[in-house]
């Protein structure tokens, strides 16, 4: 069965900062990726995605991934991170031969202190 | 306005208790979702409609009914509850399935079984 994996369940970083966190999934065949955040008290919202094309996918509020397809990831990163950028964040993908329907990794909750 | 809206926010019941939680959306999406986020976050489909119709049933009790009046609402009941099912219930919705979408989740119903 398929399965994503986020490395880190926490990270503590101060405004300014650079975020990076790393997603990783089992499945070798055709993908589509997500990420999505999740601020407090609020609920999923699409950060970004890549079904194919430029690997490196820019989103919304200057985050962005990269897709490596020889290293089954898809990380995300934002240069400098600001106050407001608390939230969790998941990573999920879509398998096209697994159907119609997203698997989540873990989350990773991001604190980012002012 | 909100785009998914799921009713009520917060579902506090005893063990043995029938409850339902609603779901509405105002995307004009023929597909649905619903997930459930248990106490460590992770993530997982439980069902999916298109179109009123039954697509994916991820080995759920069925002592979990979804129930689709129309392709705008997909409705969850749960008879018997048991302690295991406190968790975040999420809804969310596409247009098609999500091999060429995002989709688009509501605000989450927390339960809790006590």
């Amino acid at each position: 069965a398929q399965s994503v994996s986020q490395h880190n369940h926490h990270v503590i970083l101060s405004e300014a900062a650079s975020l990076e966190l790393g997603c990783n999934y089992s499945y070798g065949g055709t993908v589509n990726l997500f990420w999505y955040v999740q601020y407090p008290g609020q609920h999923l919202q699409l950060l970004l995605k890549y079904f194919s094309g430029d690997p490196l996918v820019k989103g919304i509020k200057g985050f962005e991934a990269e897709f490596i397809k020889s290293k089954f990831s898809f990380n995300l990163r934002k240069p400098s991170v600001q106050w407001s950028d608390t939230a969790e964040y998941f990573c999920a993908v879509n398998v096209k031969a697994a159907g119609n329907k997203l698997t989540f990794g873990g989350g990773t909750r991001v604190l980012v202190k002012p | 306005d909100t785009a998914v809206s799921q009713t009520p926010k917060y579902l506090v019941t005893q063990m043995g208790n029938d409850k339902s939680i609603k779901c509405e959306q105002n995307l004009g999406h023929d597909t649905m979702y619903w997930y459930k986020q248990d106490s460590k976050k992770f993530l997982k489909i439980m069902f999916s409609y298109n179109n009123k119709e039954l697509i994916i049933n991820e080995t759920v009790p069925n002592r979990f009914s979804p129930k689709s009046p129309d392709k705008a609402h997909l409705n969850l009941h749960i008879n018997s509850l048991e302690l295991g099912d406190s968790a975040v219930y999420f809804c969310a919705s596409s247009k098609g399935d999500i091999l060429n979408t995002e989709a688009f989740f509501g605000q989450g119903t927390r339960l809790t079984v006590v």
